[in-house]
């Protein structure tokens, strides 16, 4: 059982350049959401989906497109990338969006864009 | 959902019990109370949530206050594996909105 797995873990980035942060989940849970993490930070919700072909805005979703076609993939679009994306990027999943469930995490993806 | 404070940091010393406050004055009836944590900025790993009772699991214990205004993260037997920033986070919605957190150093 893989839980959460987040693909690359590190990526350096041009500034304009566009890439994809992949999010698989093999847990059959409903709920995904993506996560910034700036330095000396708590996390900051990007976007979030509820099933598949649900999606939805969370705290700093501006520069960031995302898609719910399946319910074990969750990407993250960044199509033209800035230096203020620098960070590093959580993907997580929970049972449904139900207030007594646990959300299980992957291990993060830093980007840098220089 | 409603806001939490915590403070911004707190020194254990190895073995002893880490007592972590969190207070949640605005809660509302239906609003849960979660705890994670997170180690070396690897992905946050859940704790414990509670409604309105104490709770306890393997890895620690919640108790929240009777008017729900406040509550403390315990771990009973602080190890230095436990030093992180820990989450205390009031949602009604499950979505889980973070704040700074408080970081935990246990010493030796």
């Amino acid at each position: 059982n893989a839980g959460v797995t987040q693909t690359p873990k590190f990526q350096v980035l041009k500034t304009g350049q566009s890439m994809t942060l992949q999010c698989a989940q093999d847990m059959n849970h409903e709920y995904m959401s993506w996560y910034r993490q700036d330095p000396g930070m708590g996390l900051r919700l990007i976007h979030y989906s509820v099933g598949a072909g649900i999606t939805d805005q969370g705290e700093v979703p501006n520069g960031y497109n995302v898609s719910r076609s399946t319910t074990e993939d969750f990407p993250l679009r960044l199509l033209s990338a800035a230096p203020s994306q620098t960070s590093v990027y959580f993907c997580a999943s929970s049972r449904d969006l139900g207030m007594d469930t646990e959300a299980f995490f992957g291990q993060g993806t830093r980007l840098t864009v220089v | 959902d409603a806001k939490t404070t915590q403070p911004p940091s707190m020194d254990c010393a190895e073995g002893r019990a880490a007592n972590l406050p969190c207070n949640h004055s605005t809660i509302s009836g239906n609003e849960y109370v979660y705890w994670y944590r997170q180690i070396h900025s690897q992905g946050p790993q859940y704790i414990i949530h509670g409604l309105k009772n104490n709770e306890t699991n393997e890895m620690a214990s919640l108790i929240i206050t009777e008017d729900r205004k406040s509550s403390t993260l315990i771990l009973p037997h602080a190890t230095l594996r436990d030093t992180a920033v820990y989450y205390c986070i009031v949602t009604r919605r499950g979505k889980l909105i973070f704040g700074q957190g408080t970081e935990l150093s246990v010493k030796p």
